[in-house]
């Protein structure tokens, strides 16, 4: 099973400023790895796969960048409907497997 | 408008059995593969299962492999989760969810059904 790992467990950033977020799998996915914001009472949303490319309707502010086993997701710009949970994905390999997710949070 | 909508959860005593469904609708369903992800109460996502559009090829979690059973019916465009023995730790909201063209990454997700195992 592919690990994935995230860093920081939580986020502390102020509005309009920038978030890099980090996604570790155990071994290489290749580019198979996605991105995705939840906010409290809500399904996830899918915001980039490919490693990245934008999904439909997700704002320029979110690039996703990485291959191999080092991810990065980065919200140039904070909004106040930014500040969620974000959680990476590989789809290499069976078991899909997630991260344990980021926290960005209002500092 | 593309559309999951889950139904099917509850409270169930350990050692028994639900069955989730999953209603599809807005595309077409027979062409894309599907999938349950669940997610603990404060806690992160799990992937569970899939199942694939052509073949109908499925995939487990080691965590759910012998006890789940996933299905789809392509003429009532359904998805279902055929959950037995459960336990405590299947405690979760369960989340359908279609892969996006030409990768297994989610794109739609339905709101999410809530299964509660617990005596």
């Amino acid at each position: 099973e592919i690990v994935m790992t995230q860093s920081p467990a939580t986020l502390s950033v102020s509005p309009g400023e920038r978030a890099t977020l980090s996604c570790r799998a155990s071994q290489s996915v290749r580019s198979t790895l996605a991105w995705y914001q939840q906010k409290p009472g809500q399904a996830p949303r899918l915001l980039i796969s490919g490693a990245s490319t934008r999904a439909t309707g997700v704002p320029a502010r979110f690039s996703g960048s990485g291959s191999g086993t080092e991810f990065t997701l980065t919200v140039s710009s904070l909004q106040s409907e930014d500040f969620a949970v974000y959680y990476c994905q590989q789809y290499q390999n069976w078991p899909l497997t997630f991260g344990g997710g980021t926290k960005v949070e209002i500092k | 408008e593309v559309q999951l909508l889950e139904s099917g959860g509850g409270l169930v005593q350990p050692g028994g059995s639900l069955r989730l469904s999953c209603a599809a609708s807005g595309f077409t369903f027979n062409s894309y593969g599907m999938n349950w992800v669940r997610q603990a109460p404060g806690k992160g996502l799990e992937w569970v299962s899939a199942v694939s559009a052509g073949r109908g090829s499925t995939f487990y979690a080691d965590s759910v492999k012998g006890r789940f059973t996933i299905s789809r019916d392509n003429s009532k465009n359904t998805l279902y989760l055929q959950m037995n023995s459960l336990r405590a730790e299947d405690t979760a909201v369960y989340y359908c969810a279609k892969d996006q063209t030409g990768t297994t990454a989610f794109d739609i997700w339905g709101q999410g059904t809530m299964v509660t195992v617990s005596s």
